[in-house]
């Protein structure tokens, strides 16, 4: 599986921006950037992707680095609804046997 | 984005019986499912890769006659836990590919008395 450095934990108060780091050094050029979270008894969800432009949706930016080593992503304005526990993989295609690892537990606080 | 739904999403069950776990995918055709398993407080853990019209492909460790897997259109998979047993007590959820992002199911919550 394709590795990836995520800090275990982050606390982000409410209504601020929430800035979740990424390292992903081994990445190839035709692997894109992920990121999914999964909210307690959810089953996880897919957010943004990118190649090697920044990204944006209705629910997160994506910034990735000139060198694609490492990725940013955004949350602008989180929201007590955005505590989750966030993923980020890289792959290329449409490759679905994701494997998880332990992710970044975001806890946004009042 | 895409829709996965499953059904149900909660099921208690008496030991020894079997249960059946259907997971679809709403305004998409999905070639390739997968299900995964999730313990509390852990990880998913992929389970399988689902492949219409052709048999499962199975991870290491996870039995293939006890967790039956059919898929039997290009937007219905179905996953059966065989005579469960207190132990398969879990969160199941599936996932289905769209052009590069996977969207998963909302999972279904399985409890074996």
């Amino acid at each position: 599986d394709a590795k990836t450095t995520q800090p275990t934990s982050m606390d982000c108060a409410e209504g601020r921006a929430a800035n979740l780091p990424c390292n992903h050094s081994t990445i190839s050029g035709n692997e894109y950037v992920y990121w999914y979270r999964q909210i307690h008894s959810q089953g996880p969800q897919y957010i943004i992707h990118g190649l090697k432009n920044n990204e944006t949706n209705e629910m997160a930016s994506l910034i990735i680095t000139e060198d694609r080593k490492s990725s940013t992503l955004i949350l602008p304005h989180a929201t007590l609804r955005d505590t989750a526990v966030y993923y980020c993989k890289y792959y290329g295609g449409s490759q679905g046997n994701l494997i998880f690892g332990k992710g970044t537990k975001l806890s946004v606080k009042p | 984005g895409a829709v996965v739904s499953q059904h149900p999403s909660r099921v208690i069950c008496k030991s020894g019986t079997s249960v059946k776990i259907e997971c679809r995918s709403l305004d998409f055709q999905a070639t390739t499912m997968f299900w995964y398993r999730q313990f509390p407080k852990q990880s998913l853990m992929l389970m399988a890769t689902s492949n219409e019209g052709s048999k499962a492909t199975y991870e290491q460790g996870v039995e293939k006659d006890k967790f039956l897997i059919n898929h039997a259109s290009l937007t219905l998979s179905t996953l059966t836990v065989t005579s469960a047993h207190p132990e398969d007590s879990s969160f199941y959820i599936c996932s289905a590919v769209l052009a590069g992002p996977t969207f998963f199911g909302p999972g279904t919550r399985l409890t074996v008395l």
